[in-house]
């Protein structure tokens, strides 16, 4: 079955950057692009972007632009997104996805000095 | 961007009782339309697909209607596991959006 298993949470000061990786099985990883959603403490999903694991092509949330970089490692299966110079509110959970119906578990990113 | 509007933000409801959630979108998805359900610290769950196609193991007492801007999730009748919070989201453009969520509470 279609499992998508994300990286473990991450405690980072503000200014660092945080990479977490979601390792696709079950399906071939290239024929399927990856989404990058996160949801703050308490608040409803957000869009960050998506990646053609095929292609490498990129779409990011203008939100994101020149902070976020998304890449893909076909050899492994595996997706990653990096967020750089981070602020106390991008403390969220970071959710990545093949299709609407198959998530990863979530990885919790804390920003706090 | 696309953006979704959902109401009401929370409901409370009884075991037993029907229960309708709305979103808009500020222009025509067609029928790309997904609704989610999610409990807390779960990652959310595609309850919808298509704005009516019932998701495998999904129960039949939820289902899903609308075209174009306007989309109803209704649950006929309300079981305990159904308190969560609910999301429509729009995926007519890889720039997925979503509503802010309906929140129901017993």
């Amino acid at each position: 079955q279609v499992q998508l298993v994300q990286s473990g949470a991450e405690v980072k000061k503000p200014g660092a950057s945080v990479k977490v990786s979601c390792k696709g099985s079950g399906y071939t990883f290239t024929t399927y692009g990856i989404t990058w959603v996160r949801q703050a403490p308490g608040q409803g999903l957000e869009w960050m972007g998506w990646i053609s694991a095929s292609s490498g092509n990129t779409d990011y949330a203008q939100k994101f632009q020149g902070r976020v970089n998304m890449t893909t490692d076909t050899s492994t299966s595996t997706a990653y997104m990096e967020l750089r110079s981070l602020r106390p509110d991008d403390t969220a959970v970071y959710y990545c996805a093949r299709t609407p119906r198959d998530w990863g578990q979530g990885t919790l990113v804390a920003v706090s000095s | 961007d696309i953006q979704m509007t959902q109401s009401p933000s929370s409901l409370s409801a009884s075991v037993g009782d029907r229960v309708s959630i709305t979103c808009r979108a500020s222009q025509s998805i067609s029928s790309s339309l997904n609704w989610y359900q999610q409990k807390l610290g779960k990652a959310p769950k595609l309850q919808i697909s298509a704005a009516s196609t019932l998701q495998s193991g999904v129960p039949s007492r939820f289902s899903g209607s609308g075209s174009g801007t306007d989309f109803t999730l209704t649950i006929s009748s309300l079981q305990p596991e159904d308190f969560a919070t609910y999301y429509c989201q729009q995926n007519y453009t890889t720039a997925w959006t979503f509503g802010q969520g309906t929140k129901v509470e017993i």
